[in-house]
C-alpha cells in the first residue's frame, strides 16, 4: 500500500462548482498534513496546512479524519485559476521527510 | 532573490556521465529536502538534511546517488553513471525547522539523460 494515496483525476468541473478531493495515508502515527498546489511545469507551493479541528481559508476547507486516516480538501465556487494539481502531503514526525501523493488534477472550465 | 535557487535549470547529459545539481536554500532554513518528479507523478522523496547531516536518505534509489550539505546551507546532489531512467525534474525544498513548517520549493532542475 502506498504511504499516501490520491485519486489522480482529472476532475473536470464548471466554474462555480464545488469539488472535493480525498487522500488516505497509511502511517497512523503521522503528525502533520498539508495540501500543496502545483501548476503545470512549476514547483509545488503550500496551499494550506490541515489541522485536527479542520480549517478554512476563503473558498478552501481542509479536514482531517485520524480514525479513518484520510484528509479532504473542499473547494467552493471554483474559479478558472483553481485549475492545477493538488498534492496531499503527510509528515510522519517532526523531523522527518514530507511524503507526497501523486496529486489530483483539477480542470475548471467555463 | 529570497527563494530557493536551483542550478542549472536544465541539464542534458549522456548516459554514463556524472552530474551535479545544486540547491541554494532560503537563508536560515535548517531543513533541506531533495525530491525527484516524473511526468504525472507526485514528488518522490530522495533525501532530507537537518543542518549538515542527512537525517533520512532512505529515498536514494541506489549508490549512484549521493548528496552533501557540508556547511548546512548549499546542497549538491550528485549522480554517477547516469542512466536514461534518471531523467526527471529534481526538486529541492527548504523549511525553517523540518516537517511541521512550510517547505518552499525551488523551480527544479530538469535532467535529461540521452
Amino acid at each position: 500500500r502506498k504511504e499516501v494515496e490520491q485519486d489522480p483525476g482529472p476532475f473536470n468541473v464548471p466554474e462555480g462548482a464545488t469539488v472535493a478531493f480525498n487522500c488516505t495515508y497509511s502511517n497512523s502515527a503521522s503528525q502533520s498534513f498539508f495540501w500543496y498546489r502545483q501548476d503545470c511545469r512549476k514547483e509545488p507551493k503550500l496551499l494550506m496546512s490541515v489541522y485536527s479541528s479542520g480549517n478554512e481559508d476563503g473558498r478552501f476547507t481542509a479536514q482531517l479524519n485520524r480514525a479513518s486516516q484520510y484528509i479532504s480538501l473542499l473547494i467552493r465556487d471554483s474559479k478558472l485559476s483553481d485549475s492545477a494539481t493538488y498534492l496531499c502531503v503527510v509528515n510522519p514526525g517532526t523531523a522527518s521527510k514530507l511524503t507526497f501523493g501523486t496529486g489530483t488534477r483539477l480542470q475548471v472550465t467555463l | 532573490g529570497a527563494g530557493v535557487s536551483q542550478t542549472p535549470s536544465n541539464k542534458v547529459t549522456e548516459k554514463g556521465k556524472y552530474v551535479e545539481l545544486r540547491c541554494d536554500p532560503i537563508s536560515g532554513h535548517t531543513a533541506l529536502y531533495w525530491y525527484r518528479q516524473s511526468l504525472g507523478q507526485g514528488p518522490e522523496f530522495l533525501i532530507y538534511f537537518q543542518g549538515t547531516g542527512a537525517a533520512d536518505d532512505s529515498g536514494l534509489p541506489n549508490d549512484r546517488f549521493f548528496a552533501v550539505r557540508p556547511e548546512g546551507s548549499v546542497s549538491t546532489l550528485k549522480i554517477q553513471r547516469t542512466e536514461r531512467g534518471d531523467s526527471a525534474v529534481y526538486l529541492c525544498a527548504s523549511s525553517a525547522s523540518g516537517g511541521n513548517s512550510e517547505a518552499f520549493f525551488g523551480q527544479g532542475t530538469r535532467l535529461t539523460v540521452v
